[in-house]
């Protein structure tokens, strides 16, 4: 079965400092993976999905099917980037997501 | 429309009690599907809907959990005789095209069986 594991419930680091959401995924098939972000007091919206290939808000993942890794980076964190992030993969058979447990980003001055 | 909207928020209900939760989609997205997110844990999957069709109903837990979408707009969540266990958000989200399209969430309800 498939399954998302994000290692981390918490990380927090300076403003300005890189930052590297970790997720691993179990499949093997062709995956899609996906970041999902919730801001406090705001809804769970798409932050941005490896087909893509794009930079949102500065941050980049990058699929890596030798790892089955889809690591979320940033290299200068800002505070508006303090959030929960959910790392989401999609297998095609049964419409759904599979996500992990989610990693609270907190940035401090 | 502003976006997915769900009802009630919050919802108390006592252990044994019937409840019925509400999510009203963007306007022209074919496909609703509800999650449920237990305290400190990710979105689970529960049901899926193509329109009125309910082509995925895997997730759901028990046969005490029950949804629709008659007219393919408007959803209902319906739980029957809560367990405390059901305590979680039950969150809606719609979307233009099947799971890998950008789902678009809604606020959640909050239920806690007490």
């Amino acid at each position: 079965a498939q399954r998302v594991t994000q290692p981390e419930k918490l990380l927090s680091v300076f403003k300005g400092a890189p930052v590297e959401l970790k997720c691993n995924y179990s499949y093997s098939g062709s995956p899609e993976l996906f970041w999902y972000v919730q801001y406090s007091r705001q809804r769970l919206q798409l932050l941005l999905r490896h087909i893509s290939r794009e930079s949102i808000k500065g941050f980049t993942a990058d699929l890596n099917k030798g790892e089955t890794s889809f690591h979320l980076k940033k290299p200068f964190a800002q505070e508006e980037d303090s959030a929960m992030y959910y790392c989401a993969l999609y297998t095609g058979t049964a419409s759904k997501l599979t996500f992990g447990t989610g990693t609270r980003l907190q940035v401090t001055l | 429309g502003a976006g997915v909207s769900q009802s009630p928020r919050y919802k108390v209900a006592k252990r044994g009690q019937d409840v019925a939760l509400r999510c009203d989609p963007i306007s022209g997205h074919v496909s609703l599907f509800w999650y449920q997110q237990a305290l400190g844990q990710g979105p689970e999957f529960l049901t899926y809907f193509q329109n009125e069709a309910q082509l995925d109903k895997s997730g759901l837990p028990s046969d005490r959990f029950f949804a629709e979408r008659p007219e393919g707009s408007v959803s209902t969540l319906k739980i029957q005789r809560t367990q405390q266990e059901d305590s979680a958000v039950y969150l809606c989200a719609s979307s233009l095209g099947t799971a890998n399209s950008p789902l678009h969430f809604g606020n959640g309800t909050r239920l806690t069986v007490t």
